[in-house]
């Protein structure tokens, strides 16, 4: 177990509708970050944020945004859903800035989403 | 920005073969770099990782990596595998000092037969 826990862990839904997704770091851990993992493109960087604040960015669709909440946990929200947002979606927790906290990732089960 | 290539997307072994699976990152400056693993049904854990210092790394079950900083390569090795080692391996890299993207390589999923 790794402390870093996602719901729903499964969830299926239609082409147009917007879902949301939900992390809970570990105890403690500052940063959350997004990847979106499909069989084609792998582990994608979504986005980062830390302490509240959005700190990195990487390919996320301007249909999907995150925030952070100040008790720390994170949401991930999809919205217009396309068939080819089907994808397993991890949440991944770490100490601090990647510098100072090494960069260990700490990562959920992850979310699998269908979108039919 | 920095990306990461690894070379085989699936390998197959017999049990006490050795391992190499390749990674090469694209980025100049100063990296640190990590391979992790994600068994069947589990969640991703970090297996190793290089800051600086020795390009030798060891990490959990018995896995090393060396970085090569002239071939922007950090291989993954194992001189042994196990059935147990049947898993998905992902290379990633964090520009240091940049900013806090830790971006990872599409995966190399390894079967060991036993």
């Amino acid at each position: 177990d790794s402390g870093v826990t996602q719901t729903p862990k499964h969830l299926i839904t239609a082409t147009g509708q917007r879902v949301t997704l939900r992390c809970s770091p570990r105890s403690g851990d500052l940063s959350v970050y997004w990847y979106q993992q499909s069989l084609d493109q792998g582990l994608q960087f979504l986005i980062q944020y830390y302490n509240g604040e959005e700190r990195a960015k990487g390919n996320i669709l301007e249909r999907f945004s995150a925030q952070q909440f100040p008790d720390l946990h994170s949401e991930l929200n999809l919205s217009s859903l396309e068939l080819g947002d089907s994808a397993l979606y991890f949440c991944a927790s770490s100490g601090g800035l990647a510098g100072a906290s090494r960069g260990e990732l700490f990562f959920g089960e992850g979310s699998r989403l269908t979108v039919l | 920005a920095q990306s990461v290539s690894q070379h085989n997307h699936h390998v197959i072994l017999s049990e006490a073969a050795s391992l190499e699976l390749g990674c090469n990152y694209s980025y100049g400056g100063t990296v640190n770099l990590f391979w992790y693993v994600q068994y069947p049904g589990q969640h991703l854990q970090l297996l190793l990782k290089y800051f600086s210092g020795d390009p030798l790394v060891k990490g959990i079950k018995g896995f090393e990596a060396e970085f090569i900083k002239s071939k922007f390569s950090f291989n993954l090795r194992k001189p042994s595998v196990q059935w147990s080692d049947t898993a998905e391996y992902f290379c990633a890299v964090n520009a240091r000092n940049r900013d806090d993207k830790i971006i990872f390589g599409k995966g190399t999923r390894l079967h060991i037969l036993p």
